[in-house]
């Protein structure tokens, strides 16, 4: 049973352009969290999604940023116009089911670079 | 208030010697989970253990021992018998049940550990 998959691992752009991030669920899960980390910090929760839905993106920027997951592919973070601050390690999380005592499951990470 | 306090940025521990790392948590919730992860330099997170606010015995798993003492909200990890591939990052993080879709992990800041020969 395959992880979690994320791609690209690394990714360098230039600031003003976009980024797209990938995340492929475990097989059988249905639920996606994205979390950020920022240099020498701790993970910081951005958005959890459902198949079609948001249903928490209470971390996510107001501006710029965007999450989806379709029905059929991987969810997809979106980063618009970046900035240098955007620099950081986007790791997506799932897990089977909602609840306190359901594991999330990381993926091996993105490593966003904004030059 | 922080919900998830470790309070040791940096521990040494000697190789085959037994380290504790903090964690302290903030939560009215009567319903959460507390996890560790290791982070090694290649940047994965590592699930290594975990446990239910209700749970009555301590968790283990292998070397890992997790010292919930819910009076006092510390869920501190015990790694036995280190090696030299501990040595990581190590996060502690909390989900609480909350209500409707409150599944999120908070992490806490994390601990940076060196074994040593």
């Amino acid at each position: 049973n395959a992880g979690v998959m994320q791609n690209p691992r690394h990714l360098v752009r230039r600031r003003g352009q976009e980024a797209r991030l990938r995340c492929s669920p475990m097989k059988g899960h249905s639920h996606v969290y994205w979390y950020r980390q920022l240099p020498e910090e701790g993970l910081k929760f951005m958005v959890y999604l459902q198949k079609e839905n948001i249903i928490d993106e209470s971390g996510m920027p107001k501006e710029r940023f965007s999450a989806e997951f379709p029905k059929e592919g991987p969810s997809i973070l979106r980063i618009q116009q970046v900035v240098r601050g955007d620099s950081a390690a986007y790791f997506c999380a799932s897990s089977p089911r909602q609840g306190a005592s359901y594991e999330q499951y990381f993926g091996p990470g993105t490593r966003l670079t904004v030059t | 208030a922080q919900k998830i306090t470790q309070t040791q940025p940096g521990m040494f521990v000697q190789e085959k010697e037994a380290v504790t790392l903090d964690c302290t948590y903030d939560t009215s919730d009567p319903s959460y989970g507390l996890f560790w992860y290791k982070q090694p330099s290649s940047g994965e997170m590592i699930f290594l253990i975990y446990q239910g606010s209700y749970d009555q015995q301590n968790a283990t798993e292998g070397r890992y021992s997790l010292n919930f003492q819910k009076a006092r909200k510390s869920a501190n990890l015990v790694i036995s018998a280190s090696q030299l591939g501990d040595s990581a990052m190590y996060f502690c993080a909390m989900r609480e049940k909350g209500t409707g879709t409150a599944s999120k992990l908070t992490f806490g800041t994390g601990t940076r550990l060196q074994v040593t020969l």
